[in-house]
């Protein structure tokens, strides 16, 4: 069985420019949550949806957007790069929309801002 | 705003070591907390605890909770080259919909 599938695994960018992430949760998983990881920290929440509808956003500027599609599949888009941007962005999946229990994570994908 | 604190930061140990890993967290209304295992990129789920008291048990690792004292603490016995890993513990907001993690612990075993 496909676990959470994230692309591209590796990518960078210059300041200023944009970037387009990918996720397909497990089959059957209704909910995506995209989560940062900057280097030698845990991963911090971004955003949360489901069923195609925002369910959670976390503390981050506004140049940050998601969105899910009819297959459950999402994207992130990040504009106008900063250096403080590169990051390991994490996608989860989950059954539910409610996360009290486990998420499933992608292997992630690597962004470095230049 | 809900916190999560893990310590040690940073540990090495030898093989056959046991080490404790501590969380400590603050969350409104708790719910579950959850620890996951981070190798290279993909954090893995290990255990979700939510009642006092109650140790569970995979092989080597085991945890336990005191939600009275808001504190966890994840044991790995007989330590392995293998479980080298950044270990990250992690509660979920009121809401559901998303979990806080703390800054993690970085485990070094040494053959």
């Amino acid at each position: 069985d496909a676990g959470v599938t994230q692309s591209p695994t590796h990518l960078i960018k210059t300041r200023g420019q944009h970037v387009t992430l990918r996720c397909s949760p497990i089959s059957g998983h209704k909910s995506v949550s995209w989560y940062q990881q900057v280097l030698g920290q845990g991963p911090q929440f971004i955003f949360q949806y489901y069923e195609k509808e925002e369910r959670g956003r976390g503390n981050f500027p506004d140049r940050f957007s998601a969105r899910q599609f009819p297959n459950y599949s999402s994207e992130l888009n990040v504009n106008a790069l900063l250096l403080g941007d590169s990051a390991l962005y994490l996608c989860a999946s989950s059954l539910h929309g409610r996360n009290t229990g486990e998420l499933f994570f992608g292997e992630g994908s690597r962004l470095t801002v230049l | 705003e809900d916190k999560v604190v893990q310590s040690p930061l940073s540990l090495v140990v030898h093989e056959g070591d046991t080490v404790t890993l501590n969380c400590s967290y603050e969350v409104t209304n708790f719910r579950s907390l959850l620890w996951y295992k981070q190798e290279k990129k993909a954090p893995t789920f290990l255990f979700m605890l939510t009642s006092s008291g109650i140790e569970k048990k995979s092989g080597r690792l085991s945890s336990i909770l005191d939600k009275k004292e808001l504190f966890s603490i994840l044991n790995i016995t007989a330590t392995q080259t293998g479980d080298s890993a950044v270990y990250l513990c992690a509660g979920p907001n009121n809401a559901g919909n998303m979990l806080t993690f703390g800054g993690g612990t970085r485990l070094m075993v040494k053959p």
